[in-house]
């Protein structure tokens, strides 16, 4: 069964860091492009980051540039979401979602790990 | 406000068609970039609904079409079912911002 698992949610206070884990089992992970994808509360779907399969090509959206860092370990299966300086708008439910190779839509998804940046 | 424009809201009674737009612009969806459809029920992780502007992944009913033009792009629904309630959005790629875009989501509401 193809699975993407998301942890490492939780409160945190606002100039605090966080950092999330995807663990992926059912396809072959290493073959795959990998992006973050939030949802604030009560809002849409927002692209965050993206990075290629070989961890060569890495983008980030403007609003986290600078104070997130995505990265990736073949060998685990697993997708990183490093998070630094957060503030209250990067409360969210964090997704993890694969891009199959040469294409650009995202399947499959995880269930999302709530982030929430308050004092 | 979101690079992909869609209405806020749609509605339908079961057994009717609607229509969801999303619009984009030169640097997107005009340039020549693929157009993605997902359904998304709240709790849950979002579904893939239509890939390439016109596909459907296997599984997914063909109540469920997509298509794109110009800067546009449409997700039609037919023969509608309480269970089509749920949030939709179209997504692509953006060269100007160098990343992948998504629109605002669409509430669908089964009357």
């Amino acid at each position: 069964e193809v699975q993407l698992v998301e942890s490492g949610g939780g409160l945190v206070q606002p100039g605090g860091s966080l950092r999330l884990s995807c663990a992926a089992s059912g396809f072959t992970f290493s073959s795959y492009g990998m992006n973050w994808v939030r949802q604030a509360p009560g809002k849409g779907l927002e692209w965050v980051s993206y990075i290629s399969s070989s961890s060569s090509t890495i983008y980030y959206a403007d609003s986290v540039k600078g104070r997130f860092t995505i990265s990736r370990d073949n060998a685990k299966n697993s997708l990183y979401l490093q998070m630094n300086s957060l503030r209250a708008e990067d409360t969210a439910v964090y997704y993890c979602a694969g891009t199959a190779a040469g294409t650009g839509w995202f399947d499959p998804w995880g269930q999302g790990t709530l982030v929430t940046v308050s004092s | 406000q979101s690079v992909l424009t869609q209405p806020p809201s749609v509605s339908g009674a079961p057994g009717q068609r609607v229509t969801i737009s999303c619009t984009g612009s030169s640097s997107n969806i005009g340039a020549g970039y693929d157009v993605h459809w997902y359904q998304h029920l709240p709790g849950t992780a979002p579904k893939l609904l239509i890939y390439g502007n016109t596909n459907r992944p296997s599984g997914v009913p063909d109540r469920f079409s997509g298509s794109k033009s110009g800067t546009s792009a449409s997700l039609a629904i037919t023969g509608l079912q309480a269970e089509d309630e749920a949030d939709y959005y179209c997504q692509s790629y953006d060269s100007s911002l160098s990343g992948s875009v998504f629109g605002g989501g669409t509430k669908l509401t089964v009357l």
